[in-house]
């Protein structure tokens, strides 16, 4: 079974817009971690945010708030005010205490910002 | 200041050549890894090292060996390079192996086999 689930392989959004990118996980461990990656068409992974799996407030970093519903274990990013510089593929991954803290990546959505 | 680097970013070799990549970070972080991201951009991870420790080694052919000489660097030696190896490897790097908090990725090698 598939640890983490990116649904959308492409997402549009118009610039200045908010938008969401969906994640859902899969864990039976009790301490693991979420995070969300950015990978501009340069290749570079950058970290955007973490939510730990006890914190009981959504993490918010500037534009990008984690959208964490546990029941449900999705753990999507919502970006504010979008930007072009935003067009990117975004990557969702979880990291399992139990499981060494290895680090399984979903599939990644490929967001593009129109003007 | 680099945190995480990696060299070269681009390798372009002959099928069955042998090639390292090398990596490198000055966080003090006790923990590395490799990771393989192929033509369709999926990610997934070779190995991870804790303090000079090998701790994960998935499924990866044995002509890939990693070697740790230091917490702060991890190397990746690959043997007899086939087709199939083309693809752009990660290194990164976080604090501690147990912890769950961020990697940092470095800029990635591009590796093309011909």
């Amino acid at each position: 079974a598939q640890k983490i689930t990116q649904t959308q392989p492409g997402m549009f959004v118009q610039e200045k817009e908010a938008v969401t990118l969906d994640c859902t996980y899969d864990t039976s461990d009790q301490s693991y971690g979420l995070f969300w990656y950015k990978q501009p068409s340069s290749g570079e992974m950058i970290f955007l945010i973490y939510q730990g799996s006890y914190d009981e407030q959504n993490a918010t970093e500037g534009r990008y708030s984690l959208n964490f519903q546990k029941a449900r274990k999705s753990a999507n990013l919502v970006i504010s005010a979008s930007q072009l510089g935003d067009s990117a593929m975004y990557f969702c991954a979880m990291r399992e205490r139990a499981n060494a803290g290895k680090s399984t990546f979903g599939d990644g959505t490929t967001l593009t910002v129109k003007p | 200041d680099t945190a995480v680097s990696q060299t070269p970013k681009y390798l372009v070799t002959q099928m069955g050549n042998d090639k390292s990549i090398k990596c490198e970070q000055n966080l003090g972080h006790d923990t590395m890894y490799w990771y393989k991201q192929d033509s369709k951009k999926f990610l997934k991870i070779m190995f991870s090292y804790n303090n000079k420790e090998l701790i994960i080694n998935e499924t990866v052919p044995n002509r890939f060996s990693p070697k740790s000489p230091d917490k702060a660097h991890l190397n990746l030696h690959i043997n007899s390079l086939e087709l199939g190896d083309s693809a752009v490897y990660f290194c990164a790097s976080s604090l501690l192996a147990g912890a769950i908090n961020e990697q940092f990725f470095g800029p990635g090698t591009r590796l093309t086999v011909l």
